[in-house]
């Protein structure tokens, strides 16, 4: 199965700043994603990060919001900009393994805007 | 628009006392529904995939079924280590980008 690291894994962010979060897969992979999670809620697609090229994004989230690289296969960044309390959540992030259907996530990223 | 509800959304029992989780969908054309359990603090861990109706996965004491409408989450038995947030997700076949839709989730809680 992949193992798919996070970084930060926690963090307490200021109203305003943008903040980057690393994701780092141990395997060969073909699809990447970030989801959100906000507090007691499930987890919503955000967008699919795609390998060279830009991110493809699901209704409700935009680049300038939410700007994501891919710069080769098993690497990505999600980074959150502007941020208001309203961003507090745990973003996590997915991977779908190049042999094989099974998609897996990473232990996500705990942020709180204060 | 792919839709899955799980229900109900929170579950408490006695251990070993059996029950099951269920997971409704509506999806254009299912290519895979997938059950992850997620603990607090923690990502989602992959559990099963189901890809055509009538179709059984086993691991411990839960057992994936899946029909063409739902899917079964059974538990067997259960320990109080069981309990966590289970997620059911569909990946629909007309998905280009291959992405889950995730339900509500049904919170588990195993009293010893």
């Amino acid at each position: 199965s992949a193992v798919i690291s996070q970084k930060p894994s926690r963090d307490i962010c200021q109203r305003g700043t943008s903040l980057t979060i690393q994701c780092q897969v141990d395997s060969q992979v073909t699809m990447m994603f970030w989801y959100r999670q906000q507090p007691g809620q499930s987890l919503t697609l955000i967008a699919t990060a795609n390998q060279g090229s830009e991110a493809t994004y699901e209704s409700g989230f935009v680049i300038d919001k939410f700007p994501i690289s891919r710069p080769n296969l098993t690497f990505s960044t999600l980074t959150v900009s502007n941020m208001s309390p309203e961003d507090s959540s745990i973003y996590l992030c997915s991977a779908r393994q190049a042999s094989g259907n099974t998609i897996y996530f990473g232990e996500g990223s705990w942020l709180t805007v204060v | 628009e792919d839709q899955v509800t799980q229900s109900p959304e929170a579950l408490r029992l006695q251990e070993g006392e059996s029950s099951s989780l269920n997971c409704s969908y509506t999806v254009s054309g299912l290519r895979g529904l997938f059950w992850y359990r997620q603990d607090p603090g923690k990502g989602p861990e992959f559990l099963f995939t189901l890809y055509s109706a009538g179709e059984e996965k086993e691991k411990e004491r839960l057992k994936a079924t899946l029909t063409k409408k739902e899917s079964f989450l059974h538990i067997t038995a259960p320990k109080p280590e069981d309990s966590a947030t289970y997620l059911c997700a569909v990946q629909a076949g007309n998905n280009a980008g291959n992405m889950l839709t995730f339900g509500g989730g049904t919170r588990l809680m195993v009293k010893p």
